[in-house]
């Protein structure tokens, strides 16, 4: 079955502060990896794309990585800011063509506290 | 831009009720889908459009329908509402080609069922 798994569930964190959020997933045949940012009443805005080949990439103060082998995906958070405040989703995408499915995880919410 | 327009960002609804929820979007994207958002759970897929005229069921499709008259138009229709159907309701838009395929997502309906 296809799934994705994230922690920590929630996470509180002082601005400035650096964290780090995980994904694990199981999915086949794997496409690639979003991270999707959502703020509290929003939709779900794309951060950063993964795709096979490639292991780090970076988007201002988020840097998310990917390693294939062990299904394993981290976002990092650099000098917290309190915008940062929301719910990060790890998506990843199966299929090989045609229509992708999307596969949701339950998200990591993030506060940031002065 | 609009982009992805959902309405009505709220709904209270009896138990029995029906109503249709709406989706459009000006980016000329061929495929749609609607999702639901649960506590403690990642976006589940109700319904999905790979173009117009041609829908297909998801993850979660019961008590859900859809149609697909136009490339923009993509509304969800609940038949009898139940009070398991209070959720956050998101639709979402996409291109066809290409493997990194980034889904567009409205800012959502929050439905209730007393």
């Amino acid at each position: 079955k296809n799934q994705v798994e994230q922690s920590p569930q929630s996470l509180i964190i002082l601005e400035g502060k650096n964290c780090t959020l995980q994904c694990n997933y199981t999915v086949s045949p794997f496409s690639n990896l979003r991270w999707y940012k959502q703020d509290t009443g929003r939709g779900p805005v794309s951060l950063t794309i993964m795709t096979f080949s490639e292991n780090t990439k970076s988007n201002g103060r988020y840097t998310a990585t990917l390693d294939a082998d062990t299904k394993q995906s981290s976002l990092h958070i650099t000098a917290s800011q309190l915008s940062d405040s929301a719910s990060y989703i790890c998506v990843v995408s199966a299929g090989t063509g045609g229509y992708n499915k999307l596969i949701f995880g339950a998200g990591t919410r993030l506060a940031v506290h002065p | 831009n609009a982009g992805v327009t959902q309405t009505p960002k709220f709904q209270v609804l009896k138990t029995g009720q029906s109503m249709t929820l709406q989706c459009a979007q000006d980016m000329n994207h061929e495929y749609m889908s609607w999702y639901r958002q649960d506590p403690g759970m990642g976006l589940r897929l109700i319904h999905y459009s790979v173009g117009a005229g041609i829908t297909d069921q998801g993850e979660v499709p019961n008590g859900y329908n859809v149609s697909r008259s136009t490339t923009e138009d993509f509304p969800l229709r609940l038949l009898s509402a139940a009070p398991s159907q209070t959720s956050v309701y998101f639709c979402a838009s996409s291109y066809s080609a290409g493997t990194e395929i980034e889904a567009f997502f409205g800012q959502g309906t929050r439905l209730t069922v007393v």
